[in-house]
């Protein structure tokens, strides 16, 4: 089975603060992504990568950036914590190829103060 | 770019009743539909997909449907169990080298013993 990884559920910063979160996956995936899951707004990507340190912009990448140093590594930064950017992170990877399911991880609830 | 429409964004329904959640695509080139599944406190998973080159695809309790020509597809769940309450996610792609779905805003379907 896939497993995906994320490195917290759940995460408390102050405003102002630089971010960390990171997905880690299992099965030399390709493709990974960063989204932001809010009621009633579904999942809005953030960033995705087709490759170790390839990325492209989503529809809402204002606020954050990313690195993907290692193919299984994909990490989402927030260089300035602010209280709209409290929401539901999703990490996903995907093959390579088209068609392919995308394997999420557990999720990070981020809460910025 | 693509744009999915998805309703209603809740559904209730009795304890073995028919559930029915719609979408609609705007790129005719979109051509692979995946449903998912995120029940409460958990990721998103995939249940059921289907391509342009089929109109219908069935799995147990599961079914969807896709109309090229009006753009839209539907997920129909028949006999529902409280274990199918959960938020169902529709999106559409286009093949390719890298699966970018977009996804729509969620439907929360609450199954009523």
């Amino acid at each position: 089975d896939v497993k995906v990884t994320q490195s917290s559920r759940y995460l408390v910063k102050r405003t102002g603060e630089k971010v960390f979160l990171e997905c880690v996956q299992d099965m030399d995936h390709e493709n990974m992504f960063w989204y932001r899951q809010d009621p009633g707004l579904g999942l809005r990507l953030i960033y995705f990568s087709y490759d170790v340190k390839m990325k492209e912009k989503g529809d809402i990448p204002e606020g954050y950036s990313v690195s993907r140093e290692k193919k299984e590594r994909f990490s989402l930064i927030l260089e300035s914590a602010s209280t709209n950017q409290t929401s539901m992170y999703l990490c996903a990877s995907s093959l390579l190829i088209k068609d392919n399911e995308q394997f999420f991880g557990p999720g990070t609830r981020l809460t910025v103060l | 770019g693509e744009n999915v429409e998805q309703h209603p964004s809740t559904l209730s329904v009795q304890e073995g009743d028919s559930a029915v959640i719609k979408c609609t695509y705007s790129d005719s080139a979109s051509n692979y539909f995946p449903w998912y599944k995120q029940e409460l406190g958990k990721r998103p998973q995939l249940i059921i997909d289907i391509r342009s080159n089929v109109g219908e695809k069935k799995d147990q309790r599961i079914a969807v449907t896709l109309n090229k020509t009006a753009k839209h597809f539907s997920l129909h769940i028949t006999e529902t169990q409280p274990e199918d309450s959960a938020v169902y996610f529709c999106a559409a792609s286009i093949s390719g080298g890298s699966y970018i779905p977009t996804f729509g805003r969620g439907t929360s379907l609450i199954v009523h013993p």
